[in-house]
């Protein structure tokens, strides 16, 4: 089954750094265009960063220069490393797989901002 | 950076038919932007609809379709049923895929 798990969530204090992890089964994340994207409580969807190959990323200007799209062949995973956090980077994060018309979606994990 | 807009809230009668759009601060939305179109229900995961402005996945419901319109993206709605009410996000591509818009989002009511 194709499928993505989100972890790495949590709360964690403004200036602080997260990594999120993206596992994923039944396809290579190696061989996909991979992208994350969050939803801020009670606001709507806001492209986070995108993935091509791994001299290929891209991020929205909110978030660039503090966060860092990555992956590991070797554990099929994409990551978002996630530093100099702000409150207004509190948000369930999702990712994706682009290629096949972005058709799997991991369940979200949240992170939380605050002091 | 761009700006995408949508219609923040639309209703459509059980059994009608609704359009909603996605424009751009840039100037008309061509296939050059990909649009997407995408499902949100409280509490889930967003779910693609449409991409490439018209092709659909295999759980798409036919009732939606996408299209270019006068300008814009659109989804089409053609049918409404009850479980269709959520919101529904258009997300762009600007810069040769770099850049990735969402719009605002429609609140879309069958009722």
């Amino acid at each position: 089954e194709v499928q993505l798990v989100e972890s790495g969530g949590g709360l964690i204090q403004p200036g602080g750094s997260l990594r999120l992890s993206c596992a994923a089964s039944g396809f290579t994340v190696s061989s996909n265009y991979m992208t994350w994207v969050r939803q801020a409580p009670g606001k709507g969807l806001e492209w986070v960063s995108f993935i091509y190959s791994d001299i290929s990323t891209y991020y929205a200007d909110s978030v660039k220069g503090r966060f860092s799209i990555s992956r590991d062949k070797s554990k099929n995973t994409v990551y978002l490393q996630m530093n100099s956090l702000r409150a207004e980077d509190t948000a369930v994060y999702y990712c994706a797989r682009v290629d096949h018309g972005m058709d799997v979606w991991g369940q979200g994990t949240t992170v939380t901002v605050s002091s | 950076q761009a700006v995408v807009t949508q219609e923040p809230s639309l209703t459509v009668s059980p059994g009608g038919t609704v359009t909603l759009t996605c424009g751009s601060s840039t100037g008309a939305v061509t296939s050059g932007h990909y649009p997407y179109w995408f499902q949100l229900k409280p509490g889930q995961a967003p779910r693609t609809l449409i991409y490439d402005t018209s092709n659909k996945h295999s759980w798409t419901p036919a009732r939606f379709s996408g299209s270019l319109l006068g300008g814009k993206a659109a989804l089409t709605l053609s049918g409404a049923q009850p479980e269709d009410e959520a919101e529904y996000y258009c997300l762009l591509s600007y810069s040769g895929a770099r850049n990735w818009v969402f719009g605002g989002g429609t609140k879309l009511t069958v009722l």
